[in-house]
């Protein structure tokens, strides 16, 4: 059964750093792994989806990679702002059905 | 991009009552929708699977008669938490995925329902 494992489930910077969030599984046969953020009380908001057969993406300020045969992803935030503090969650997606195993999230604050 | 709109985001009822989620696909079509739970602080956890047309797919440990799913057309997926009792209290969420994009799943707002 995949395992989807988050490191660190939590995150404090100062605004200006770059944030780097971990993401691992344990079956690298996965269709894509995508990354999320969630605000508190709120949905699931897509960042960025990673198809198998990538090794990154990238969407402004967010790039996130893939290495399936590590079993890793990474999500790197540049210059984290106030307005990034929430928290993210990744999710592989395991079968042609489109389930998707969700790691445990990192929550992360950015203080001015 | 593509949109699911879920309703209602907030509800409280009455220990042995029934509360119906819905779940909607805007401007797409989605034959198949999942449902997730989430406890405080936890990660997101699939409940089942709805699929238009047909019974919805339960996990394992999910009551089937407790958690009714009905996708009874290709934009709108039900759940319907049957007598519910204070420990069904959660954020319940549901997605979908329009095949037309290569954008991943897209999730509802969610829905916090509190049983008293």
């Amino acid at each position: 059964k995949q395992e989807v494992t988050q490191i660190p489930a939590a995150l404090s910077v100062p605004e200006g750093e770059n944030l780097v969030l971990n993401c691992s599984f344990t079956d690298s046969a996965i269709y894509n792994l995508q990354w999320f953020r969630q605000d508190p009380g709120k949905g699931l908001t897509s960042l960025l989806l990673i198809q198998s057969s990538q090794r990154e993406q990238t969407s402004g300020r967010l790039n996130a990679s893939l290495d399936k045969s590590s079993g890793r992803s990474t999500l790197y935030i540049a210059a984290s702002q106030p307005g990034d503090s929430a928290t993210y969650l990744c999710a592989a997606r395991t079968d042609s059905w489109g389930k998707l195993q969700f790691g445990a999230g990192t929550q992360v604050v950015v203080t001015p | 991009g593509a949109v699911v709109s879920q309703h209602p985001s907030r509800v409280i009822c009455k220990s042995g009552t029934s509360v119906k989620i819905e779940c909607r696909s805007l401007d797409f079509q989605a034959t198949t929708m999942f449902w997730y739970r989430q406890f405080p602080k936890q990660s997101l956890m699939l409940m089942a699977t709805s699929n238009e047309g047909s019974k919805a797919t339960y996990e394992q440990g999910v009551e089937k008669d407790k958690f009714l799913i009905n996708h009874a057309s290709l934009t709108l997926s039900t759940l319907t938490v049957t007598s519910a009792h204070p420990e069904d209290s959660s954020f319940y969420i549901c997605s979908a995925r329009d095949y037309r994009e290569d954008s991943g799943y897209t999730f509802g707002s969610g829905t916090r329902l509190t049983v008293v």
